[in-house]
């Protein structure tokens, strides 16, 4: 069965701070691996998909980078706006099913 | 402007009524799928449908309920037999492996 872990549950900043948000995951045979950032009370909204180790994307602040059993996505210099839940998640196998981790919220204070 | 839309926002319902959550997709997407997500853990997949008059059960489907008659269309029915309903739903489409998901229904049973 498939699994995702995400690290930590939560994350405070000041603003300009950089860290990185951690997804451990367990799968056969990744199909890809997905970030997703999620505001209060609304759907997830799309960000990156890795498809093999060593990959990289990257988009205004934020870097997702993969490897054969974590994935990171690295926040630089981050501002207040982007405080959100971070979802991963990965698709396996001949699975249609996405499987999730429960995210970390990132609080980035000015 | 494509996108997929769910409706009701928020929708409230006594105990032993079915209700039926909306989800339109203009986006051409072949694949359609319903999840719900709870406090503290991460999204779950009830159902979900590669093609038009098809659909597969996920992993939290009893007491769930849906159709596909159109392409554009997967509305999921929340019967009284689902023993613990209030819940965030959300609703994705997908055209290959990454799936993008619409702003999210809020149910409250009362």
């Amino acid at each position: 069965e498939d699994q995702v872990t995400q690290s930590p549950e939560a994350l405070r900043l000041q603003e300009g701070e950089s860290s990185s948000l951690n997804c451990s995951y367990t799968v056969s045979g990744l199909r890809g691996l997905f970030w997703y950032r999620q505001d209060p009370g609304k759907g997830p909204e799309f960000l990156f998909t890795l498809y093999s180790a060593g990959e990289e994307k990257e988009k205004e602040r934020l870097k997702a980078t993969l490897t054969k059993k974590e994935s990171f996505l690295h926040i630089t210099a981050p501002k207040p706006e982007d405080s959100a839940t971070y979802l991963c998640a990965v698709l396996g196998g001949s699975n249609y099913k996405l499987t999730f981790g429960k995210g970390t919220l990132l609080t980035v204070n000015p | 402007d494509g996108g997929i839309t769910q409706s009701p926002k928020y929708l409230f319902r006594k105990e032993g009524q079915n209700v039926t959550l909306s989800c339109e997709q203009n986006l051409n997407h072949d694949a359609m799928y319903w999840y719900r997500q709870d406090p503290g853990q991460g999204l779950r997949l009830i159902y979900y449908s590669q093609i038009v008059n098809d659909f597969q059960k996920g992993d939290i489907a009893e007491g769930y309920s849906v159709s596909r008659e159109k392409k554009e269309s997967f509305p999921l029915t929340v019967t009284s037999a689902q023993k613990n309903p209030t819940a965030f739903y959300l609703c994705a489409s997908s055209l290959s492996d990454t799936q993008y998901f619409g702003p999210g229904t809020r149910l409250t049973v009362l």
